[in-house]
């Protein structure tokens, strides 16, 4: 298996600028997670979807923060505007209860968001 | 939700044990133990899950004495490849729950040669 998948994984963009990242989680994974960590504020989580439904996104700073699932395989989260203290590694996680009697996360790469 | 406290950082020498602590006095009854590594420019990955007493695997060892209020993560004969941060997470089954994971800022081990 090939992971979850970030893209891109570094992304530099001007205050103002819409920001759009992507991620597809482990096939037949039905839970999909969207986290931010900073140094100040450590990992955080943003939202989560089960089944491609969003389940909570309490953790969703502001309005700027909007996350979509139209499906199983694609998940994306996006900034509009971005501002400069959204900086940060913005992670993807799935997982699936169904296939592990453990309650495991699996990580993707991480995208690196800069904005200036 | 459980709230965890484990140390900022801790040094060890290659070879040592580790035992990171990690305290939840508010567990609740539902909720399970699981301990994620992170390296740097990585994401976190799972090392351990468990409910009570004793559990192991080829990375590590859980600790977790009779009133679940503290677990330990024992790490045994360190190597400086071990040298990561270590994040203790309290939360119950998924279905709804999972989501209630909060990783905090973890404990940083550093390695020593």
């Amino acid at each position: 298996d090939a992971g979850v998948i970030q893209s891109p994984r570094h992304e530099v963009t001007e205050m103002g600028q819409e920001v759009t990242l992507r991620c597809k989680p482990i096939s037949g994974h039905d839970y999909l997670f969207w986290y931010r960590q900073t140094m100040m504020r450590g990992l955080e989580l943003l939202i989560y979807f089960n089944n491609n439904v969003p389940i909570d996104d309490s953790g969703m700073p502001e309005d700027r923060f909007s996350a979509k699932m139209p499906n199983a395989s694609f998940s994306t989260l996006k900034i509009q505007p971005s501002e400069p203290r959204d900086s940060a590694v913005y992670f993807c996680a799935s997982s699936s209860l169904a296939r592990s009697s453990s309650y495991e996360q699996y990580f993707g790469p991480g995208t690196r968001l800069t904005v200036t | 939700l459980a709230k965890t406290t484990q140390p900022i950082s801790m040094d060890s020498y290659e070879g040592q044990e580790v035992n990171i602590t990690c305290s939840h006095n508010n567990i609740a009854t539902n909720d399970y133990i699981t301990w994620y590594q992170q390296f740097p420019s990585q994401g976190p990955r799972f090392i351990i899950q468990g409910y009570k007493t004793k559990v192991t695997n080829e990375v590590a060892s859980l600790f977790i004495p009779a009133d679940r209020k503290s677990s330990t993560l024992s790490l045994p004969r360190v190597s400086l490849s071990d040298t990561a941060v270590y994040y203790c997470l309290v939360g119950d089954t998924p279905g709804g729950s999972q989501g209630n994971l909060i990783f905090g800022k973890g404990t940083k081990l550093s390695v020593k040669p």
